[in-house]
């Protein structure tokens, strides 16, 4: 079993860029790929990043996925901050057919 | 266009028992593994159970083994949970998700209120 940590919260300005990290605690963070999701209060969760870099039908390129080997980490990287991109993100990758989530970054643009 | 549709969900007292479902339209859910996911108040997202396109292979977190149970129909169609005895810890919003990373959008999720 492994953990994946996220920083609690990160804020930036509109316009802007913000990278959330996601750190495996244990085995190699590109054994299996990373998901990144987005939920924002009263709504479902979105996916904004499958397979480590992939983005769904949908998903502006303002986000974008990577694997840090060397920190045994995954990033999310959004630009061009909106608003609306408010709310809280979540990496997660699967060890075996069980999912693990990391805990969460509120992410708050102001 | 995909969408998820989760059910059942409801306002329980310690103990007692939901059973929720999941549909999809726009794509085959017997084509997936399936999970379950919750959102716990105040908390994350959480992995609950897992069920094989088969359902050969099912699995549980820890905090719900025993007590639910997860399913598929015959025509595999559709994905159930079974919770029994209830805990207060178990309120949450109840996810499903086939493991089709792809997919952007998750479905609104279904309730889940454990109170004496």
């Amino acid at each position: 079993n492994f953990m994946l940590t996220q920083p609690h919260s990160v804020s930036e300005s509109p316009g802007g860029t913000v990278i959330i990290s996601c750190t495996r605690s244990s085995g190699n963070i590109a054994s299996t790929y990373v998901q990144w999701y987005r939920q924002i209060p009263g709504s479902g969760p979105t996916t904004l990043i499958y397979e480590d870099k992939e983005r769904p039908s949908g998903v502006p390129d303002r986000f974008s996925g990577s694997i840090d080997s060397s920190a045994n980490s995954a990033s999310l990287k959004i630009s061009g901050l909106k608003t609306e991109d408010e709310g809280d993100y979540y990496c997660q990758c699967y060890d075996g057919s069980t999912q693990v989530f990391g805990g969460g970054t509120r992410l708050t643009v102001l | 266009e995909v969408q998820l549709v989760e059910s059942g969900g409801g306002l329980v007292r310690p103990g007692e028992s939901l059973r929720l479902s999941c549909e999809a339209s726009g794509l085959s859910l017997s084509g997936y593994s399936v999970n379950w996911v919750r959102r716990l108040p105040g908390k994350g997202l959480e992995w609950v159970a897992s069920v094989s396109t088969s359902s050969t292979y099912i699995h549980y977190a820890d905090s719900v083994q025993g007590r639910f149970t997860i399913s598929r129909d015959s025509a595999g169609n559709s994905v159930s949970l079974q919770l029994d005895s209830l805990r207060v810890e178990d309120t949450a919003v109840y996810y499903c998700r086939p493991r089709a990373e792809w997919l952007r959008d998750w479905g609104q999720g279904t309730t889940v209120i454990v109170s004496s």
